[in-house]
């Protein structure tokens, strides 16, 4: 799992703010993954990204946006439209169609005060 | 869409019996069936997975077994330590498709002393 990494571990936010959050993969990786976890729930997909220069919205897209511009890059933007930002983000990456099973980063802890 | 239940939400055995937890998943197309550990402000990390060409798969003291027909999986952890003390996901997808993992909701297990 390692070659995934997320930016910042934690961030604070003021509500009303958009926020960015980092993914960067190394693992030439064509898709990837954004995923909110809650306390004592499980992972939630958000979006994802199976190829350069396209995103699909997952079960939670509201009030979030994506961008994939690049392979390694898949940033997630929390916007002010997302009433309860506060949670744990994880970013994860697969090669789809080989089998193999998605990879997480390290996670980003977002609270918004 | 697939939809994978978890069971029991919390498990608590004493430390050196063995702790199962169970998993339904409802799209019969799922062929891959990734089990994930994940302690505490950390991120997921997969333990061990089976595809749906085999019922049983073991590693040192966890195996998982799968029943297509009932659509039904299993994580066995024997001789269980303190250091298995987390949470627990299992997750459903087919890797034909797309790379789309359906988590269960998770499984806080408490090994005691």
């Amino acid at each position: 799992d390692g070659g995934i990494t997320q930016s910042p571990k934690y961030l604070f936010r003021k509500e009303g703010q958009n926020v960015t959050l980092s993914c960067e993969q190394n693992l030439n990786h064509d898709a990837m993954y954004w995923y909110r976890q809650d306390p004592g729930q499980g992972l939630r997909l958000i979006y994802y990204s199976q190829i350069v220069n396209d995103f699909q919205k997952g079960d939670i897209a509201e009030g979030y946006s994506v961008s994939r511009e690049k392979k390694e890059s898949f940033p997630l933007t929390v916007t002010s439209a997302q009433k309860n930002p506060t949670a744990f983000y994880l970013c994860a990456s697969s090669n789809p169609g080989t089998g193999d099973t998605q990879y997480f980063g390290p996670g980003t802890r977002l609270t918004v005060l | 869409g697939e939809n994978v239940e978890q069971h029991p939400s919390t498990l608590s055995v004493q430390e050196g019996d063995s702790a199962v937890i169970k998993c339904t998943y409802s799209d019969s197309a799922s062929n891959y069936f990734p089990w994930y550990k994940q302690e505490l402000g950390k991120r997921p990390q997969l333990i061990i997975d089976i595809r749906s060409n085999v019922g049983e798969k073991k590693d040192q003291r966890i195996a998982v077994t799968l029943n297509k027909t009932a659509k039904h999986f299993s994580l066995h952890i024997t001789e269980t330590q303190p250091e298995d003390s987390a949470v627990y996901f299992c997750a459903a997808s087919d890797v034909n498709r797309d790379d789309k993992i359906i988590f269960g909701k998770g499984t806080r297990l408490h090994i005691l002393p």
